[in-house]
C-alpha cells in the first residue's frame, strides 16, 4: 500500500519568513495530493490540493509542487503570519479509479514567531 | 451550505461495550470516508462509502464496520471496544469520492475506560 513521509516534523519560522513542508510518497498510482491544516481542537482543513497531470499549483501565499519522477510534493507557504501556526498534513490519494482512500503523513507542527 | 456534521461530539465508554457514530455529509456529496487520529498512529484510513456500497477499506480488525443510508449519512460502529479504540473519529465528505477535494467534520472524540 501507499507510505508517505512527512518532513520536519516540527517547524519554527519567523513571522514574515517561509515555510516549506516536504512530503514522498511511494505509491506510483497516487494522483491526488491534498494539504491540510489542523489547529488545535479543530477539524483538518484543506488548503490546497495538486493534481498529478499538475507540477505546481499557487493560493495567495499559499503554494504546492509535485514531481512525479521523484515522487515528492512540496507545501510552500510565504510570508508566514501567526495565524499559519498549526500541523500541517499532506497526503496521497491512490484512488483506485473513483475510490478515495488518503494515506496521511505525520504532520509537521509549524510555530511561527513574532 | 452547512459542512459535514458529525455526532454525538464526545463519547465515553467501557471497554467491551459497543459504539454508534454518525455522520451527515455536505449536501450533494455521495462519498463519505471515515478515519481515525490518535497522537501514535497520526491520521488512519477506516473505510469509504459510495452510493451505500463500501468502495474501500483499510487496515483495521472486523470490530469496526459502517454502513451508508440513501441519504448519504454514513454511520461506523465499533464493537467490543478496546482502550486503544480511543482516538478522535472523523468522516469525510467528497463529491465523487477519489481526486475530489474531501471536508471533514469536526469528528467524535471517543474515550474507552
Amino acid at each position: 500500500g501507499e507510505n508517505v513521509e512527512q518532513h520536519p516534523s516540527t517547524l519554527s519560522v519567523q513571522e514574515g519568513d517561509s515555510a516549506v513542508i516536504k512530503c514522498t510518497y511511494s505509491d506510483s498510482a497516487s494522483n491526488y495530493f491534498p494539504w491540510y491544516k489542523q489547529e488545535l481542537g479543530k477539524r483538518p482543513q484543506l488548503i490546497i490540493d495538486i493534481r498529478s497531470n499538475v507540477g505546481e499549483k499557487k493560493d495567495q501565499r499559499i503554494a504546492v509542487t509535485l514531481n512525479k519522477t521523484a515522487k515528492h510534493f512540496s507545501l510552500h507557504i510565504t510570508e508566514t503570519q501567526p495565524e499559519d501556526s498549526a500541523v500541517y498534513f499532506c497526503a496521497a490519494d491512490d484512488g483506485s479509479g473513483t475510490a478515495s482512500k488518503l494515506t496521511f503523513g505525520t504532520g509537521t507542527r509549524l510555530q511561527v514567531t513574532l | 451550505k452547512a459542512g459535514v456534521t458529525q455526532t454525538p461530539r464526545y463519547l465515553i465508554k467501557t471497554r467491551g461495550q459497543q459504539v454508534t457514530l454518525s455522520c451527515s455529509p455536505i449536501s450533494g456529496h455521495r462519498s463519505v470516508s471515515w478515519y481515525q487520529q490518535t497522537p501514535g498512529q497520526g491520521l488512519q484510513f477506516l473505510f469509504e462509502y459510495f452510493s451505500e456500497t463500501q468502495r474501500n477499506k483499510g487496515n483495521f480488525p472486523g470490530r469496526f464496520s459502517g454502513r451508508q443510508f440513501s441519504n448519504s449519512r454514513s454511520e461506523m460502529n465499533v464493537s467490543t471496544l478496546e482502550l486503544g479504540d480511543s482516538a478522535l473519529y472523523l468522516c469525510a465528505s467528497s463529491w465523487m469520492g477519489g481526486n475530489t477535494e474531501a471536508f471533514f467534520g469536526q469528528g467524535t472524540r471517543l474515550t474507552v475506560v
